[in-house]
């Protein structure tokens, strides 16, 4: 049971670009979210977060939308830059640490 | 400041042995949670400690156990090791046990069962 699902495996975009990264979640009882994002031979990073009462949640070059009747999530970075380029998860707790992460988008920025 | 640091990076296991994995959390923070990340699959739960106690436990079978030590290290243990149990385990630390506390991740323990 999928309860945090990442459709997109992966996203090609060019520098400079707008990159957006989809989240969709099925349990109404998560109340905070978060975005981590994974380079290859290191541990997950934290990105940004948004709690359930928020619908957007800003952090210099990325922004996080929630829109909790669609159940959905977005990541939107701008612009997108090659360091950009890694893992991202999509991940949502219940209101303790039990994180449930999502299967990841691979995010590819070219120059 | 160190990070989240774990032993052994790599290990190579048969089936049906043990094995213990080690992680020292970030000086200060006191809950430490462990994750299992199959290939091509986002990291699952598997346990959290706070204060030394279990505070959550995922989906896993009694074979999977975990303590966390006064100076808030923590192993984790995983008897007769099954090919499936073959992943990348990670642990991470924060300073509290709440949803809203940011986790932080070590790279990882990479378990190879043959």
């Amino acid at each position: 049971d999928q309860q945090v699902k990442q459709n997109s495996p992966s996203l090609s975009v060019q520098e400079g670009r707008i990159s957006i990264l989809n989240c969709d979640y099925t349990n109404s009882m998560f109340d905070y979210f978060l975005w981590y994002k994974k380079y290859p031979a290191e541990g997950p990073t934290f990105l940004i977060s948004i709690s359930s009462i928020k619908d957007k949640n800003e952090d210099g070059r990325f922004t996080v939308f929630l829109n909790k009747s669609a159940k959905h999530l977005s990541l939107h970075i701008v612009p997108s830059q090659p360091g950009d380029s890694a893992v991202y998860f999509c991940a949502a707790s219940p209101g303790f640490q039990k994180l449930v992460f999502g299967t990841g988008t691979r995010l590819l920025v070219s120059p | 400041d160190a990070g989240v640091t774990q032993s052994p990076t790599h290990l190579i296991k048969t089936r049906g042995q043990h094995v213990t994995l080690r992680c020292s959390p970030i000086s200060g923070h006191k809950s430490v949670s462990w994750y299992q990340q199959v290939l091509g699959q986002g990291p699952q739960f598997i346990f959290q400690y706070y204060e030394k106690e279990e505070r959550g436990r995922g989906n896993f079978p009694d074979r999977f156990s975990a303590r966390q030590f006064p100076n808030y290290s923590s192993e984790l243990n995983v008897n007769a090791l099954l090919l499936g149990d073959s992943a990348l385990y990670l642990c991470a630390s924060s300073l509290g046990h709440s949803g809203a506390n940011v986790l932080t991740f070590g790279a990882g323990s990479r378990l190879t069962v043959l």
